[in-house]
């Protein structure tokens, strides 16, 4: 069956970095592109942007660009999101999402980044 | 960004019972090969979010049909009827119509 099984929560410091990963199973890891999303303590969910599985090419929202990157480790059928010089602002939880044509069918559990000095 | 804004934020529901949640989209969903992106997924406490509608009125694999998904343009409904209580949590419609795709609000669903 699909599933993404993502790495697990993360405690980090102001200024710090942070490495989640998303490795998906039961079908072709580069016939569908894998996207991001923030959801953030009590709030709604918030498009990251994406990244293509087959050419590695990441698109970002505005949001994120410049301390999010997106990237793959295609042999081991895993999608990788990093954060640099991390804030406050940036706790949240993560989820990867596998998109199907024009819609997000599989999800990700997500992953809890909690940052605090 | 196209705004996508849902009615209610919270709505007290009796088991058995029916909802209605609504979602208004700034601009037409509609593209311009003729298709509307428009998607429901619930997120129950603690999960992840899971796809309960697609392209406004399809329902995913293993959706039970007390779902139901009606619509156009900028106007959109996710109707449940004989809510039981896994259908408890937060809705939420998404547009991948126009970039970059957006979300609702939410909308909470709760035991009245």
């Amino acid at each position: 069956q699909i599933q993404l099984v993502q790495s697990g929560p993360e405690l980090k410091k102001p200024g710090e970095s942070v490495k989640i990963s998303c490795k998906a199973s039961g079908y072709t890891f580069t016939d569908y592109a894998m996207h991001w999303v923030k959801q953030a303590p009590g709030k709604g969910l918030k498009w990251m942007g994406w990244i293509n599985t087959y050419t590695g090419k990441p698109t970002y929202a505005d949001d994120f660009k410049g301390r999010f990157v997106f990237s793959l480790e295609a042999s081991a059928s895993t999608a990788n999101l990093q954060i640099s010089n991390l804030k406050n602002e940036d706790t949240a939880t993560y989820f990867c999402a596998r998109r199907e044509r024009d819609y997000f069918d599989y999800w990700g559990q997500g992953v809890m980044v909690t940052v605090s000095s | 960004d196209v705004v996508m804004t849902q009615t209610p934020v919270s709505l007290p529901v009796s088991l058995g019972g029916q909802a209605s949640i609504s979602c208004r989209s700034s601009q037409s969903l509609v593209h311009s090969n003729g298709n509307t992106y428009l998607h429901w997924y619930l997120q129950k406490p603690g999960q992840s979010p899971q796809l309960l509608i697609y392209r406004v009125s399809n329902r995913f694999s293993g959706v039970p049909d007390r779902f139901s998904g009606s619509g156009s343009g900028t106007d959109f409904t996710l109707k449940i009827s004989r809510v039981e209580p896994e259908d408890l949590g937060d809705y939420y419609c998404l547009q991948s119509t126009h970039f970059p795709p957006t979300f609702g609000s939410g909308t909470k669903l709760e035991i009245k």
